[in-house]
């Protein structure tokens, strides 16, 4: 029962690199997620997306971006990377609907990404 | 925009003490949703609630949906040392409704449990 699986676990970038973080899940989920998790604090919204096709920015979406070409994948890539990057994301997903079912999101392991 | 603020930010306890924590927020929320996050792993999903005033336990732990929307509380009973992990609550944002899924989290209260 995989759930959500994300890769790399752990990332060092250089300033000004490129990268993209992979996020798959097997349950049929319409919605995905990436937060980001800085030390101490809560997870904050980079970007979601609703279906295969549709983004759309969260809280913090600068210095990223997503694309959804299916169900399944929802990559996260960084252009530039700068120090301010330098956090925990996370992927989630959920599948829309009242009760227990809805708005219950769930996330991957998390990926570790530093900044040097 | 909407926020929700957790208290304590962190807890020292001795294994076998209760655990009370809240989360409070100075707008509405309709979900309320408690999250634990274990060291080095993502947040996972221990209680949900859906009306106010509802109260509902899973195993040692009770949370509860306060009556004026803006608040909730987590109860963990005669804690354990797997107990440690840091615990979020989180709400959909008003207007969501569910269509959009995006969660607002608290910044978390850290617990740690001495054995």
């Amino acid at each position: 029962n995989a759930g959500v699986t994300q890769t790399p676990k752990f990332r060092i970038l250089k300033i000004g690199q490129s990268m993209t973080l992979q996020c798959t899940q097997d349950m049929n989920h319409n919605y995905m997620y990436w937060y980001r998790q800085d030390p101490g604090m809560g997870l904050k919204l980079i970007y979601y997306s609703v279906g295969a096709g549709i983004t759309d920015k969260g809280e913090v979406p600068n210095g990223y971006n997503v694309s959804r070409s299916t169900t399944e994948d929802f990559p996260l890539r960084l252009e530039l990377a700068a120090p301010s990057q330098t956090s925990v994301y996370f992927c989630a997903s959920s599948y829309p609907g009242q009760g227990i079912s809805g708005n219950t999101i769930y996330f991957g392991e998390g990926s570790w990404l530093t900044v040097v | 925009g909407q926020q929700l603020n957790q208290s304590p930010q962190s807890m020292f306890i001795q294994e076998g003490e209760d655990v009370s924590m809240n989360c409070t927020s100075s707008s509405i929320f309709n979900t309320w949703l408690w999250y634990k996050q274990d060291p080095g792993e993502g947040p996972v999903l221990l209680i949900a609630l859906y009306k106010a005033g509802e109260l509902t336990s899973n195993g040692r732990l009770t949370a509860q949906f306060g009556i004026t929307r803006k608040d909730s509380f987590l109860n963990i009973s005669a804690s354990i040392p797997s107990d440690v992990g840091i615990y979020f609550c989180a709400g959909p944002p008003l207007g969501d409704g569910g269509s959009q899924g995006n969660l607002i989290f608290g910044k978390g209260t850290k617990l740690s449990v001495k054995p």
